[in-house]
């Protein structure tokens, strides 16, 4: 990836149980994307939290960020058989335009 | 609510051949992105456009062009086509142009899937 890291790059739970992802990245950032695709399907707009921002919340979705450290992370809360999926978070880097870089992604799988 | 729209969804090539993906951004919308995933990739900038003016470009190979029409739709033109092109290609829009702090939120199409072989 052009951003940095992503980890677990893979996590496996059962249901019920909560998940939660870890990006890290390089730049100063106007903002933090998290995504969800399903396998070979389209990109998932989730949450975004503004670098002036540490927590948010989105249903059982919360997301932090720490610009110290240039990490957040993606927490689901009581996850499901249907949130498995891919989730990729990405930065909107300051002063490039808008474009997004992503990171490596976490192949998430939630056994019922 | 009106989402981001792209045609094809799958295309198959052979080698040396080109092909257009047609990219519909929602309306009103001022940006538009398109991004490149390989297989087991993590999508990858392409391209953007502004207002119907490129504001920024990435790892886009010189055999790939795009542009934005009057009407805000966008088209990538790829031109001799290799196997390693083969991908998914994603569009989005966004309504906030890369301002500063902003809520520059994207909102990715379905992508065209390009078979190349």
């Amino acid at each position: 990836s052009q951003q940095g890291e992503e980890d677990p790059q893979a996590l496996s739970i059962q249901e019920g149980e909560n998940a939660t992802m870890n990006c890290s990245y390089k730049t100063s950032i106007n903002n933090l994307q998290w995504y969800r695709q399903n396998s070979g399907r389209g990109l998932v707009h989730l949450i975004l939290i503004r670098s002036n921002e540490r927590e948010k919340h989105s249903g059982r979705l919360r997301v932090t960020l720490d610009t110290s450290k240039k990490s957040s992370s993606l927490l689901i809360t009581a996850s499901r058989a249907a949130d498995t999926a891919s989730y990729f978070c990405a930065t909107d880097e300051d002063n490039q335009g808008g474009k997004l870089i992503f990171g490596q992604g976490t192949e998430l799988s939630v056994k019922p | 609510a009106a989402g981001v729209i792209q045609s094809p969804r799958h295309l198959i090539k052979e080698k040396r051949e080109t092909a257009t993906l047609k990219c519909y951004p929602i309306p009103r919308h001022d940006t538009v992105y398109w991004y490149q995933q390989g297989p087991g990739q993590d999508p990858q900038f392409l391209i953007s456009f502004y207002e119907k003016m490129q504001s920024d470009k990435g790892s886009i190979p010189d055999r790939f062009s795009a542009q934005q029409f009057s009407d805000y739709h966008s088209e990538l033109n790829m031109s001799s086509l290799e196997l390693g092109d083969s991908a998914l290609y994603f569009c989005a829009s966004s309504l906030v142009h890369g301002l500063a702090g902003g809520n520059n939120e994207q909102f990715f199409g379905p992508g065209t899937r390009l078979t190349v072989l």
